[in-house]
């Protein structure tokens, strides 16, 4: 089966960096994926990490270890439109049908 | 906009109805998911059709069922509706491809009175 963990909620400040950890267990790692969600809205696609490194996209950035179960989600330079929470999710078979983790609701403050 | 449209928006019905809810994927996608998100549950995956054809079924109870149509439109029907099935339902769609992005809809919010 499948198991996510993340923590509930963050609050850091506007202009800082912030990493969002998750850890998960699945049986055969296909792959995982964060995705943010605002309140009352659809999630976006953030990142996609199948092999174990840091990928870079603008200001956010997504690190996976395989062998720890583990990945991170990092955001730089935070801006208020960033408070939201991450979703952190693995996909339930070698399709697209995923088991998302409860989230870490992020607010930003001034 | 993510492309995939759903509707409607807001939905709110009584205990023991039928509703059905509809969803018209991004142009191309052959595959369709379906998610239900209640405040205490998060993002449940509950069936995925691919062209037509059932493909992957998660925690979706004998109460609901779904559909995806020649037009790759598909429909989510919830039957004998229980106060706990108040929730935001999603759909998604993706190309064909297993570790293809996914696009969510905006949801429809279903109430139950």
């Amino acid at each position: 089966g499948q198991n996510i963990d993340q923590p509930t909620e963050m609050t850091a400040t506007e202009g800082a960096i912030v990493q969002i950890n998750c850890t998960y267990q699945t049986s055969g790692f296909n792959g995982l994926f964060w995705y943010q969600q605002h309140a009352g809205e659809a999630p976006t696609f953030l990142s996609y990490n199948v092999l174990d490194g840091l990928e870079e996209k603008g200001r956010f950035s997504s690190f996976l270890s395989r062998s720890k179960g583990y990945s991170y989600l990092l955001l730089k330079e935070l801006q208020m439109k960033d408070s939201a929470s991450y979703l952190c999710a693995v996909p339930l078979t070698g399709a697209n049908n995923l088991f998302f983790g409860t989230g870490t609701r992020l607010t930003v403050i001034p | 906009d993510s492309g995939v449209t759903q509707t409607p928006k807001h939905l709110i019905t009584a205990t023991g109805q039928r509703v059905t809810l509809r969803c018209s994927p991004r142009s191309g996608d052959l595959s369709v998911y379906w998610y239900q998100q209640s405040l205490d549950q998060g993002l449940q995956f509950l069936i995925q059709y691919y062209n037509g054809e059932e493909r992957a079924k998660g925690n979706i109870l004998e109460r609901f069922s779904a559909q995806q149509f020649p037009d790759l439109h598909s429909e989510l029907n919830l039957s004998s509706l229980e106060l706990g099935d108040s929730a935001l339902y999603f759909c998604a769609s993706s190309q064909q491809g297993g570790k293809a992005e996914a696009f969510f809809g905006q949801g429809t919010r279903l109430t139950v009175v």
